[in-house]
């Protein structure tokens, strides 16, 4: 079973604006992390954010993480067509584990 | 980017057969994974492994097996081919210290079992 969701499904916005992607899981957690995948590809580490952190940036990334709400969202600021990609969520088991789960991800697509 | 390679890339097969997927790494990452990827599922664990000869199931472990005799092979084996074994299947990496759980993700297989 899923423990991270993506929501929305799929994203299409113009270039140059802010796109923004949320998640949502069911159990404690030590980390979050984001990863990428272009089309046909494997997927990419964007950013980790612990369960102590609130907010990380990085460079137009920001992440957002509420463990009182089991949520996470990633804004991607100044999209670029290049940004077009599905975008996943994972979370590990908390209590030691390693293992991730990913979500189904969001599809993103920047229009020049 | 760790260095894994999967291979083959792209594979077509006979329901039935048996089918070894190689995921090879030079990083020298402690655990290693097999997930598959199909619409509207994500990406789900196989199996995965912590050390050499140390292996153990995900969540869709049935009909697949796995080994690790080197620290940079980890092979995936579909004993017998089914038609629902049609996927993508990705291999990942992790270093595995404080600050290190990120996971390095291979280029994938394409499975196509007729």
């Amino acid at each position: 079973s899923q423990q991270g969701e993506e929501d929305p499904q799929a994203l299409s916005i113009q270039e140059g604006e802010n796109a923004t992607m949320n998640c949502s899981y069911k159990t404690s957690i030590n980390n979050l992390q984001w990863y990428r995948q272009n089309s046909g590809r494997g997927l990419v580490h964007l950013i980790l954010i612990r369960s102590n952190e609130r907010e990380k940036h990085s460079g137009r990334l920001r992440v957002t993480l509420d463990t009182s709400k089991k949520s996470s969202s990633l804004l991607i600021t100044a999209s670029r067509a290049a940004d077009t990609a599905s975008y996943f969520c994972a979370t590990d088991a908390g209590a030691g584990s390693y293992q991730l789960t990913f979500g189904k991800g969001t599809k993103l697509s920047v229009i020049p | 980017d760790a260095g894994i390679t999967q291979s083959p890339r792209h594979k077509v097969t006979e329901t039935g057969t048996p089918v070894t997927l190689r995921c090879h790494q030079t990083e020298n990452h402690r655990y290693m994974y097999w997930y598959r990827q199909d619409p509207g599922h994500g990406l789900r664990l196989i199996h995965y492994s912590y050390g050499v000869k140390d292996t153990d199931k995900g969540e869709v472990s049935d009909g697949y097996s796995v080994s690790r005799s080197k620290t940079e092979d980890f092979l995936l084996t579909l004993e017998s081919a089914t038609s629902s074994q049609t996927s993508v299947y990705f291999c990942a990496t992790q270093k595995l210290a404080r600050g290190q759980e990120t996971q390095y993700f291979g280029p994938g297989t394409r499975l196509l079992v007729l």
